[in-house]
């Protein structure tokens, strides 16, 4: 089936600094991907549609200038911490449907990320 | 707003009994409709996907069921083994060529060996 790797699978860094995180569809081509957030015990929050060649679209509420996206290739997908508080503190998640008329989605492992 | 609601009580039973989740929604009409199992500190694996058309999906031990009038999704393993043990998530959608997908909650079984 599709496989979906995100690297680093967790992250530690200080307040102030910026961390990238990276997603990659290793047996498909994705020209969309999703970025999400998931805090202990509740579900996955959308953060933003990744779009292959053009501008990400970001969910009400999530700050664009702060969490930077950039899908450079039909198989990478970005994101981009800024200026990380420890309230960014969070796990975060990646996904992409296969396409070809195929609705589910592949998630990627996900990514911890400790702000200090 | 779209509202999905699952139980958020965990659902324990006992090894070799079928476990029932329930999954709820409101103002939405989605396309499809998705179940996802997550492991602690993983990534949601896709189970299965049931469109709006259809009233029941099988798949090995796994039974969907699919009421649009009610508004609710049922997810069935049958013959539960501790190894199911896990969160399963509801996901709505999509509901256009957006592919975007709105969870719920979801629902923590736990299979007593």
């Amino acid at each position: 089936g599709a496989v979906v790797s995100q690297h680093p699978s967790w992250v530690i860094c200080k307040s102030g600094t910026s961390v990238k995180i990276e997603c990659r569809s290793l047996d498909f081509q994705a020209t969309t991907m999703f970025w999400y957030r998931q805090f202990p015990k509740q579900s996955l929050m959308l953060m933003a549609t990744s779009n292959e060649g053009s501008k990400a679209t970001y969910e009400q509420g999530v700050e664009k200038d702060k969490f930077l996206i950039n899908h450079a290739s039909l198989t990478l997908s970005t994101l981009t911490v800024t200026s990380a508080h420890p309230e960014d503190s969070s796990f975060y998640i990646c996904s992409a449907p296969p396409g070809t008329g195929l609705y589910e989605q592949y998630f990627g492992p996900g990514t911890r990320l400790t702000v200090t | 707003s779209q509202k999905i609601e699952q139980n958020s009580e965990a659902l324990n039973i006992q090894e070799g009994k079928t476990a029932t989740l329930t999954c709820n929604y409101t103002n939405y009409s989605p396309a499809y409709l998705q179940w996802y199992r997550q492991d602690p500190g993983r990534g949601p694996v896709f189970l299965l996907l049931i469109r709006e058309n259809e009233k029941e999906k099988r798949k090995e031990r796994l039974k969907v069921t699919f009421d649009t009038t009610l508004k609710q999704s049922l997810f069935h393993i049958t013959a539960s083994q501790p190894a199911d043990s896990a969160t399963y998530l509801c996901a709505l959608g999509p509901e256009d060529s957006s592919y975007k997908l709105i969870f719920g909650s979801g629902t923590r079984l736990l299979v007593r060996p």
